[in-house]
């Protein structure tokens, strides 16, 4: 299967501050999603974007396919946007997930 | 419209017993996959079904494992007999055809602890 590496493993934010987390994978994708698991457990999805950037109010995503990384930016953080953010690639159907990078921003 | 919708949230049971876990796909998503995550290593396909066929079940680890998807609607992972490694969060995804255009969605997950 496609190898996805998230860096970094942990990244603990004072509110207010920005942050850029990294996927890179290892083969070419059709698919590449951005998900942020709340303390509920559950998986939102955040991002489908395989190639391009995209934004979503304080969140943005870019992926270079060419380059096979792709990077989602948080802005003016906030207490809810702790959790784990996952990465994760296809080039069928089956996705593979990356290990990824627990937020904690802090009031 | 609804999520992706799984029953139960949290099972437990003792090793040795069976416990099945059901997943409602998102209403017109003819792609259905199950996931687990277990022991805090990462999100590892299980298998995939499209409408009520079996496309892919390379990732179901062993003979202990059943999935079915009566219907093409709903699904069931059926683990018997659980083991204590079985222990982990079980997810169901789906997403429409076509399959170029794969955004799945995913329901809350099933935790399952076998002890």
């Amino acid at each position: 299967g496609i190898q996805v590496e998230q860096s970094p493993p942990d990244l603990i934010l004072q509110e207010g501050a920005n942050s850029t987390l990294r996927c890179n994978f290892s083969d070419s994708v059709n698919n590449l999603q951005w998900f942020h698991q709340n303390p509920w457990g559950q998986l939102i999805n955040l991002f489908y974007i395989p190639s391009g950037t995209k934004q979503n109010g304080r969140l943005s995503a870019t992926t270079v396919a060419t380059e096979r990384y792709s990077l989602l930016y948080i802005s003016s953080s906030q207490t809810t946007d702790s959790g784990v953010y996952f990465c994760a690639v296809a080039n069928d159907y089956k996705l593979s997930f990356g290990a990824g990078t627990t937020v904690t921003v802090r009031a | 419209e609804a999520g992706v919708t799984q029953f139960p949230s949290h099972s437990v049971i003792e090793k040795g017993q069976t416990v099945t876990l059901r997943c409602d796909p998102i209403s017109g998503h003819d792609n259905l996959y199950w996931y687990r995550r277990v022991m805090g290593k990462e999100i590892k396909f299980l298998l995939h079904f499209v409408k009520e066929s079996k496309q892919d079940e390379s990732g179901m680890p062993n003979n202990r494992f059943l999935a079915e998807r009566t219907g093409g609607t709903y699904s069931t992972l059926k683990v018997q007999p659980a083991e204590l490694e079985d222990s982990g969060v079980y997810f169901c995804a789906s997403s429409q055809i076509p399959v170029n255009r794969n955004e799945q969605f995913f329901g809350p997950g099933t935790r399952l602890t076998v002890l």
